[in-house]
């Protein structure tokens, strides 16, 4: 089984809203990442915290990760219609293997 | 972007036949993974490398081998290529504890 399970599986905002997308994961990790992908387009990453970190921006992203519950969250600030696309966490593990979610569809509406 | 170059960029194929889809990069990147995304599914990790002649399976790999025999490149190979084969596959180069980097992917058809 997978990793890293994403929640919602898909979402729908107003633009100008915030989103916030859920990942959890199962086994101790190194890092733990977040990608974009544009329909049919290859991935993008977007940000990466490392195991000892609790918090990190980029940007309109905010990435948080509790160890303790094996969580980390994504929100995008002030939705943009570019923001459309799917979004993946992924979790590097001790041996180094990155292992992907199920993804996030988000759509922003105008 | 990141040097990383998938070929073929699409292909379709008979049911039996073997396939070898290839993945090459000039980052000198010590990782490089293969992933197949289906809908549904996200990526999952066929196999990947960790050096040279050093490769490791990943969740779904049946029915597929790899190689590396170079830095640079890394083969994915469908002995017999199988209908459930049919998927988009992406391979990605990283450094250990850093982000990975993909390819464009390759849309490969079995039929």
């Amino acid at each position: 089984s997978q990793q890293g399970e994403e929640d919602p599986q898909a979402l729908s905002i107003q633009e100008g809203e915030n989103a916030t997308m859920n990942c959890s994961y199962k086994t101790s990790i190194n890092n733990l990442q977040w990608y974009r992908q544009n329909s049919g387009r290859g991935l993008v990453h977007l940000i990466l915290i490392r195991s000892n970190e609790r918090e990190k921006h980029s940007g309109r992203l905010r990435v948080t990760l509790d160890t303790s519950k094996k969580s980390s969250s994504l929100l995008i600030t002030a939705s943009r219609a570019a923001d459309t696309a799917s979004y993946f966490c992924a979790t590097e593990g001790i041996d180094d293997k990155i292992i992907f979610g199920k993804g996030t569809r988000l759509h922003i509406l105008p | 972007d990141a040097g990383i170059t998938q070929s073929p960029r699409h292909k379709v194929t008979e049911t039996g036949t073997p396939v070898t889809l290839r993945c090459h990069q000039t980052e000198n990147h010590r990782y490089m993974y293969w992933y197949r995304q289906d809908p549904g599914h996200g990526l999952r990790l066929i196999h990947y490398s960790y050096g040279v002649k050093d490769t490791d399976k990943g969740e779904v790999s049946d029915g597929y081998s790899v190689s590396r025999s170079k830095t640079e490149d890394f083969l994915l190979t469908l002995e017999s290529a199988t209908s459930s084969q049919t998927s988009v596959y992406f391979c990605a180069i990283s450094h250990s504890g850093t982000e990975a980097f993909f390819g464009q992917g390759t849309r490969l058809t079995v039929v």
